[in-house]
């Protein structure tokens, strides 16, 4: 089945405890994307990738980090999470952003206390 | 930065109505898409309407798009319950998809 897989799904952690959610996606889209969603904010670009070993940054860049080694994945690392990082997170990935559509992860929904 | 607004942000009525969710938005695109979520789920793709096309249809969604005046309509025909969701309109440039606030849809029996 096609789809965009990320992990874990739910994640309490602690100010300053670095961490990871991972995204993949077996459908060889070269378009990557992390999203994060808030109350009355919408959904805000964190950082994308247009291929392999090319990221960018999004609206709200800061306190996060990516990688795309490999064509399928592209996790989402959180150096030294704040609680201002609560929030809900989408992994999405396209063939390109001009002609086709998003594919969308279902989610992680991230709590730093 | 938030390209697309949505209109109404909050929308109420009864299966088999027709409910319609108009976008705004700021800069020239390539196209513009419309995705449903249910609560707190990953989004759906619905449609994309290029910015050479002015109508589409798929099913029971209808999307119109008037790039003279930077607006999209999308209008589910014959609602049914499970239409409940929030719709958003996102906004294809060069290298990202921008997404608006969205429209939350209740559908009743």
């Amino acid at each position: 089945e096609a789809q965009v897989t990320q992990n874990p799904r739910y994640l309490i952690t602690v100010t300053g405890k670095k961490l990871t959610v991972t995204c993949s996606q077996n459908m060889n889209h070269e378009y990557m994307s992390w999203y994060r969603q808030d109350p009355g904010l919408g959904l805000r670009q964190i950082y994308y990738s247009m291929n392999v070993e090319v990221t960018d940054k999004g609206d709200v860049p800061e306190g996060y980090k990516v990688s795309r080694k490999e064509k399928r994945n592209f996790p989402l690392i959180l150096e030294s999470p704040s609680p201002n990082q609560t929030s809900l997170y989408f992994c999405a990935s396209s063939f390109s952003t001009e002609s086709y559509g998003y594919t969308f992860g279902s989610g992680t929904r991230l709590t730093v206390v | 930065s938030q390209q697309g607004e949505e209109d109404p942000q909050a929308l109420s009525i009864q299966e088999g109505e027709n409910a319609t969710m108009n976008c705004s938005y700021k800069t020239s695109i390539n196209n513009l898409q419309w995705y449903r979520q249910n609560s707190g789920r990953g989004l759906v793709h619905l449609i994309l309407i290029r910015s050479n096309e002015r109508e589409k249809h798929s099913g029971r969604l209808r999307v119109t798009l008037d790039t003279s005046k930077k607006s999209s309509s999308l209008l589910i025909t014959a609602s049914r319950a499970a239409d409940t969701a929030s719709y958003f309109c996102a906004t294809s440039g060069y290298s990202t998809l921008t997404f608006g606030k969205g429209t939350m849809l209740l559908v009743s029996p």
